[in-house]
């Protein structure tokens, strides 16, 4: 079964860090373009970053840049979310997200993981 | 980037009946080379992650029911569902994926009436 499981969320002050992992399993995680997309409590989806199926290529939102980092492990099937100077605004469920083709870019999304709660408050 | 609006906000409608939810882009999403429409439709239920219904503005995902089809291209867009059912209320949200920031319309929230 093809599935993606986010660990990492949690409470943290604003200003402070936390890194998320997303698990792979049921498919050639090397072979796809995945995404992080967050959704504030009672909000509307939006896009956070996206990484190339090799991780030599990233892309963000400008409300993240300089802030978040995305990676991936091919070995340990893991994709990742290190995000930095958290802020209040930054309160979200992040989900883990596949693109529905292997390979290439500028796709819909097809496999989303159950996701992870973040939130910052003091 | 690109602003995506979707309308209405909310929508109630009779079971049986069907449903439209309308989606419009600030910029058209339709690659000419490839003839492509970057546009994909979602379902999401409460306390769900979002499930994929249509992407190239009009193809079924697999497994997703008939009764969902997606129309329109370049800017403006529809996703209709021909005979709403109970398990069909949730919140829609169209997205585009023609360039980054990847972005999605405020999402639409479906009831029965």
């Amino acid at each position: 079964e093809v599935e993606l499981v986010e660990s990492g969320g949690g409470l943290v002050q604003p200003g402070g860090s936390l890194r998320l992992s997303c698990t792979a399993s049921g498919f050639t995680f090397s072979d796809y373009w995945m995404h992080w997309v967050r959704q504030a409590p009672g909000k509307g989806l939006v896009w956070v970053s996206r990484l190339n199926k090799d991780g030599s290529s990233t892309s963000y939102a400008d409300s993240v840049k300089g802030r978040f980092t995305i990676s991936r492990d091919q070995a340990k099937n893991t994709l990742y979310l290190q995000m930095n100077s958290l802020r209040a605004e930054d309160t979200a469920v992040y989900y883990c997200v596949r693109d529905r083709q292997l390979g290439a870019p500028f796709d819909a999304f097809d496999i989303w993981g159950q996701g992870t709660m973040v939130t910052v408050s003091s | 980037d690109i602003v995506m609006t979707q309308s209405p906000d909310s929508l109630a409608v009779s079971l049986g009946e069907r449903a439209t939810i309308n989606c419009k882009s600030s910029q058209s999403v339709l690659y000419s080379s490839n003839n492509k429409n970057y546009l994909a439709w979602y379902q999401q239920k409460p306390g769900q992650p979002p499930k994929l219904l249509i992407y190239w503005a009009s193809t079924r995902e697999s497994g997703v029911p008939d009764r969902f089809s997606g129309s329109g291209s370049g800017t403006d867009f529809t996703l209709t569902i021909s005979s709403l059912q109970a398990e069909d209320v949730a919140v829609y949200y169209c997205q585009q994926y023609y360039s980054t920031p990847y972005s999605f319309g405020q999402g639409t929230r479906l009831e029965i009436k």
